[in-house]
């Protein structure tokens, strides 16, 4: 079955405020990942933290990481229009060489 | 300057004919991949190449047969195209094993099998 499944599976916000998705998974894993894909493009990678690691900051994104609780979370600060894409998060396995791909999360920032 | 490209970005295409996907990357990784998206949006892994050799084979039916004739390039071949083909194909690449480290996309290439 799928590693990573997201919360929730859309999402719509006004311009400004807050996006927050959650990604939860099953097995040990290496580190977690998440991705962006706008609308018929390939998925772009944001930030990766490693099983080591709780929290990690890169510009206006910020990811949690809780172990325990195999869940992750995913928050855009002071969102953009141009935010608007689907996010997924990705599992890299403590065994193995690929990483497994959640169902993604659908983002609508309304300006 | 694209860092992976792949063609060609859309194909149309009857049941039963073979097609082909290119995938090139100039990053210089040792590690190419195969995605597949369906319409739900559902990335799922099909195969990966490491410096020419497969290592990774997943469920996939044997219609579909990968080809990396160096560590910059892995092509995808389809024999008998099925309806249930019909997706987006993306290719990846990373450097190393690919487990700690980050994927580079291609933009995809959306078959649509008729």
């Amino acid at each position: 079955s799928q590693q990573g499944e997201e919360d929730p599976q859309a999402l719509s916000i006004q311009e400004g405020e807050n996006a927050t998705m959650n990604c939860s998974y099953k097995t040990s894993i290496n580190n977690l990942q998440w991705y962006r894909q706008n609308s018929g493009r390939g998925l772009v990678h944001l930030i990766l933290i490693r099983s080591n690691e709780r929290e990690k900051h890169s510009g206006r994104l910020r990811v949690t990481l809780d172990t325990s609780k195999k869940s992750s979370s995913l928050l855009i600060t002071a969102s953009r229009a141009a935010d608007t894409a689907s996010y997924f998060c990705a599992t890299g396995a403590r065994y193995g060489n690929k990483l497994v791909f959640g169902a993604g999360t659908i983002l609508r920032v309304k300006s | 300057d694209t860092a992976v490209s792949q063609t060609p970005k859309y194909l149309v295409t009857q049941m039963g004919n073979d097609k082909s996907i290119k995938c090139e990357q100039n990053l210089g990784h040792d590690t190419m991949y195969w995605y597949k998206q369906d319409s739900k949006k559902f990335l799922k892994i099909m195969f990966s190449y490491n410096n020419k050799e497969l290592i990774i084979n997943e469920t996939v039916p044997n219609r579909f047969s990968p080809k990396s004739p160096d560590k910059a390039h892995l092509n995808l071949h389809i024999n008998s195209l099925e309806l249930g083909d019909s997706a987006v194909y993306f290719c990846a690449s990373t450097d190393r094993d690919g487990t700690n480290e980050k994927l580079f996309f291609g933009s995809g290439t959306q078959l649509s099998v008729l």
